[in-house]
């Protein structure tokens, strides 16, 4: 595998702030996605990270630093219908080509 | 647009029988992916189909298991003779297979329980 840690549970309040870590060790990376799925739904597609920095898309934002292995998902003003698994996944070589995915944050909202 | 779809939504099966899954690709994407997701774990990637390229099967986890995708389209991931450590959500993705972003976007899956 290529060594890609994130917790497995967090909770949070409706209306809060919170931020799920990633860290990954891995050669020739290529870009970090990170995915949403609710309960027996298919993962969709939330950011993507190739430079170091900060993505912001409304109430989401990800943050990577490729020299320290990590990414950060920051999700604002939660919702309970944020209520998902979160799932960090890195890409290695080529722009095309398999996923390497971690084992997925599953965040709970409480109202 | 239509999204990725898969079929069928759920299999039950018993041991030592033979499925087939399929998977159908957004219009227009070229690059093809199937993982699978069994309770607690991350996707595991099975294996992967770009264009006319020969496809990477370096996930799939025994020679049980085949995938093949017909006219650079609709794709079959056969298992034969099941066994119950092959009980998962079998997933299917495709990208536009671009050198650019070239996001994976994901089926809703198929639900495989060996009895």
């Amino acid at each position: 595998g290529q060594n890609i840690d994130q917790p497995t549970e967090m909770t949070a309040t409706e209306g809060a702030i919170v931020q799920i870590n990633c860290t990954y060790q891995t050669s020739g990376f290529n870009g970090l996605f990170w995915y949403q799925q609710h309960a027996g739904e298919a993962p969709t597609f939330l950011s993507y990270n190739v430079l170091d920095g900060l993505e912001e898309k409304g109430r989401f934002s990800s943050f990577l630093s490729r020299s320290k292995g990590y990414s950060y998902l920051l999700l604002k003003e939660l919702q309970m219908k944020d209520s998902a698994s979160y799932l960090c996944a890195v890409r290695k070589g080529s722009t095309l080509g398999r996923l390497y995915f971690g084992r997925g944050t599953q965040l709970t909202v409480w109202p | 647009g239509a999204g990725v779809s898969q079929s069928p939504s759920n299999k039950v099966t018993e041991k030592g029988k033979d499925v087939e899954l399929r998977c159908d690709p957004i219009s227009g994407h070229t690059a093809l992916y199937w993982y699978r997701q069994s309770l607690g774990q991350g996707l595991e990637f099975l294996i992967y189909f770009q264009g006319n390229s020969a496809p990477d099967k370096s996930g799939l986890p025994s020679d049980r298991f085949s995938a093949e995708r017909t006219g650079g389209s609709v794709s079959t991931l056969t298992i034969q003779r099941t066994q119950q450590e092959d009980s998962a959500v079998y997933l299917c993705a495709s990208s536009p297979g671009t050198i650019l972003t070239d996001t994976q976007y994901f089926g809703p899956g198929t639900r495989l329980t060996v009895l």
